[in-house]
Order: C-alpha cells, then sequence, then structure tokens
C-alpha cells in the first residue's frame, strides 16, 4: 500500500541538542510539506519542497532546516536554535488537486 | 488570523446532525477540502468540492459550497461518537511555489452520547 511512514512516533530532546525527524513516501509525489501543530491550534507551515533538491521556507521556518535529495524523503531537523520545540509534527505530500496525504505525526517533547 | 476561518467548537448529541462552516478568502480557489483528525493522529482527508459545483454527498456527508459568500460546509448525519475530532477545511490556491493548501484553524466537534 502507498502511503507516508513518520518516525519516530515519540522523540524527546534535551536542552540544546538537534534532533531529526523523519518523513519517506512511496505515493511518487512531487510536492511534500512539513507543519507544526501546538496544543488546541491549527497547523503552520515550515518548510515545503515542490520538487527535489529545492525546497522553500513556510510561515515558521526559523530554528529548522529540511533537506530534499530524493523524492521520498523529507527530513526535518530542530536544531537548538528553535527555543519552543515541543509540539506535534506533521508531514504531508501532494502530486494532484486530490488534497495532501498526511503522516500519523511524531510528537517531539523537550525534556 | 487565519485567512480561512472556522469556528472553534461545536458540540451535538449523537443522532442529531451536525454542521461545520468555514469561509475562506480566495475567490480563484479551484478545490476546496475538508479533513478530520482524531487525538494523536495525522490528518484524513474527508472530501473535497471542485469550484463549479453546489454540493456534492458522500454517504453521511454534504458538503454545500456557495461561492459568492465564499461559504464552505460540512454536514455530517446522525453523527456518531466516533465523530468526534478535529475538522479542517483547506482552500487551493496557486502562488508563485505552485498549488498549495491554506488550511483554516479547525473545528473541535464534541457528540455526547
Amino acid at each position: 500500500d502507498g502511503g507516508i511512514t513518520q518516525s519516530p512516533k515519540y522523540l524527546f530532546r534535551k536542552e540544546g541538542q538537534n534532533v531529526t525527524l523523519s518523513c519517506e513516501q512511496n505515493l511518487n509525489h512531487d510536492a511534500m510539506y512539513w507543519y507544526r501543530q501546538d496544543p488546541g491550534q491549527g497547523l503552520r507551515l515550515i518548510y515545503y519542497s515542490q520538487i527535489v533538491n529545492d525546497f522553500q521556507k513556510g510561515d515558521i521556518a526559523e530554528g529548522y532546516s529540511v533537506s530534499r535529495e530524493k523524492k521520498e524523503s523529507f527530513p526535518l531537523t530542530v536544531t537548538s536554535a528553535q527555543k519552543n520545540p515541543t509540539a506535534f509534527y506533521l508531514c504531508a505530500s501532494s502530486n494532484t488537486f486530490y488534497g495532501y496525504t498526511f503522516g500519523s505525526g511524531t510528537r517531539l517533547t523537550v525534556v | 488570523g487565519e485567512d480561512v476561518e472556522q469556528s472553534l467548537f461545536l458540540s451535538v448529541r449523537e443522532g442529531d446532525s451536525s454542521v461545520i462552516n468555514c469561509t475562506y478568502t480566495d475567490s480563484s480557489s479551484t478545490y476546496l477540502y475538508w479533513y478530520k483528525q482524531e487525538p494523536g493522529a495525522g490528518l484524513q482527508l474527508l472530501t473535497y468540492i471542485f469550484s463549479n459545483m453546489d454540493m456534492k454527498q458522500d454517504q453521511r456527508l454534504t458538503v454545500l459550497l456557495n461561492k459568492k459568500d465564499k461559504h464552505l460546509s460540512l454536514r455530517i448525519a446522525d453523527t456518531q461518537t466516533g465523530d468526534s475530532a478535529i475538522y479542517f477545511c483547506a482552500e487551493l490556491r496557486n502562488n508563485n511555489a505552485g498549488n498549495m493548501l491554506t488550511f483554516g484553524g479547525g473545528t473541535r466537534l464534541m457528540v455526547k452520547p
């Protein structure tokens, strides 16, 4: 079955540490996206990539970095510059007008 | 605030109909979507409607689109406790970066038994 996989489901980060969230899709989608969701809030766009080897900042890119070396993969690194990283992170992909396909999310907690 | 507006909360009794409303801003949006998010999960596409349609029905779900007022609604008939979730509407916009979805802030639906 085609789909989009995020890992890990839960991630704990110490202060000052960089962590990387994985997002892999086998849907052959060109575009991929990262969103942040805080409790009781909507989605905020962090980064997006419309094609391999290219990506753009979203609304809240500070403290985050991404790469898009393969069509299937769009990892997100939460750097130590992100002062409040505790949140639920969602990855999505799309190729048509039929909306985005979302992963099941990664919950990141600073300990 | 959000460009796509939704009310924050809706509470209904099991068996009643639920109507979740959304207003959007871009009159050139071609597609509009409804997503469902259950606790701790990603967003699941429920349905979408093309802008040249006024209504779309899919089992218990009915989507109504009023382009003049830029108003979208999702009606859930015979609401069940399993329908309790957050519902997001989204519009497809074309900008310099290509086609992208803009999401509303979400409506939390609570279904009481």
